[in-house]
This record gives C-alpha cells, structure tokens and sequence, in this order.
C-alpha cells in the first residue's frame, strides 16, 4: 500500500519562473493539504483539496494555485518565483475513515529559487 | 488565534533513556485535535500520537506517550527507552476546528530536535 508519493524530490528553479509540484495521495484517501516548510521553521498550511475543489486556504498570495484532478491526485503550481519561496513543499493526504482524520506526509519537493 | 509553541529548539537524550518534548497551545476553541509528528533528515513528517480536547485519558502509541494537561494547555511527549533512530525534529501540531467539523489545516510549533546519544 504505496503512502503519499510527491514529484520531483529537488527542483531548482529561477527568480520569475514558474514550477508544479505533483501529488499522489495515500490509498482510499480523497482529501490533498499542501504546506510549505522553510529552513528551520513548521510546516505552514498552503490550501487543502477536496472533490476537486480548494476547501480552505491559508495565508498565501494568488501566486500559489493547485488542483485535484478526479483520481484525487493534486498539483501545486508556485507562479513568479522569488527567492523566499525556497523552501520544502509536503503534501498530505486524510480521508474520513481515518481515525482522527490524521494527515500522511509524503517526503516533500525541496525548491530552491536561484 | 490559534498557536503552538515549542521551547526547545534542541534536546540531547542518553539510549535507552526517557525523554519529554514540551508544547504548550492556545487556542478558544472548546474542541481540538493535537498531534505529534516525528520528521527525520529525510523530510517525511511521520505521524506519532494523537489526543482529543475531549479524551478522558492520555493518548499512548508504542513507546510513545502524551501527557495531556488540559487547564495548563499543555501537551507534551513523552519517549520512553529512546533509540539511535529517535534522533529527529519533532513537531508538535493542533488542527484548527471549524463549526462545520474537523478542516485539514494543522497549526505547527517550531519543532524541537532531539539527539539520542549512544
């Protein structure tokens, strides 16, 4: 039972691009959090996914935008990248069967914006 | 507004040793969920325990413990008999909770990282 899988690993990219981020969520899960992780710091809450639809957002500006496509699967997409948008981008997967609605990390896309 | 705070920033542990990470939350909300999450240098948040606002007694997982104190808004874990492979940061977590039930945003401290010495 693959857990959540999360695409690339590393990316670098440059000021001003623009760069996805890809999603796999556990198995029999249908709900997709993305959150961003600086240096040192906790995961900050990005925007949750639920049938195909943004269900909540946290404190980022319209650069950030995702998707959830109908096999549940999402897609982070970071537009005119700055420099503080490096950082390690998890995703994590819930559904209601899961005692306490407990998200599952996967192992994060590391960016980094030169 | 909701808020986790870990004091820590890092804590050394001798083996096979009990160790306690300290977290202390605030929020105005009667109902709330609490979690531990263990991420190790590869970067996956690992879930460790849980306990609910409303859990009567001290949510424990394996060698892992919680020692919820509800009126000092405190949530600490507890590591028993630490291992080499305990060394990691440690993030304490609070799910914010919406009168429409449970959402999927987590609120994280600033991690506590732990060092398990042989």
């Amino acid at each position: 039972d693959a857990g959540v899988t999360q695409s690339p690993t590393h990316l670098i990219k440059t000021r001003g691009q623009q760069v996805t981020l890809r999603c796999s969520p556990k198995s029999g899960h249908d709900t997709v959090s993305w959150y961003q992780q600086a240096l040192g710091q906790g995961p900050q809450f990005i925007f949750q996914y639920y049938e195909e639809e943004e269900r909540q957002r946290g404190n980022f500006p319209d650069r950030f935008s995702g998707h959830q496509f109908p096999n549940y699967s999402s897609e982070l997409n970071v537009n005119a990248l700055l420099l503080g948008d490096s950082a390690l981008y998890l995703c994590a997967s819930s559904g209601v069967l899961e005692a306490n609605e407990k998200l599952f990390f996967g192992s994060g896309t590391q960016l980094s914006v030169l | 507004a909701q808020k986790i705070t870990q004091t820590q920033p890092g804590m050394f542990v001798q083996e096979k040793e009990a160790v306690t990470l300290d977290c202390t939350y605030d929020t105005s909300d009667p109902s709330y969920g609490l979690f531990w999450y263990k991420q190790p240098s590869s970067g996956e948040m690992i879930f460790l325990i849980y306990q609910g606002s409303y859990d009567q007694q001290n949510a424990t997982e394996g060698r892992y413990s919680l020692n919820f104190q509800k009126a000092r808004k405190s949530a600490n874990l507890v590591i028993s008999a630490s291992q080499l492979g305990d060394s990691a940061m440690y993030f304490c977590a609070m799910r914010e909770v919406h009168g429409s039930g449970n959402t999927g945003k987590l609120i994280f401290g600033q991690g506590t990282t732990l060092q398990v010495k042989p």
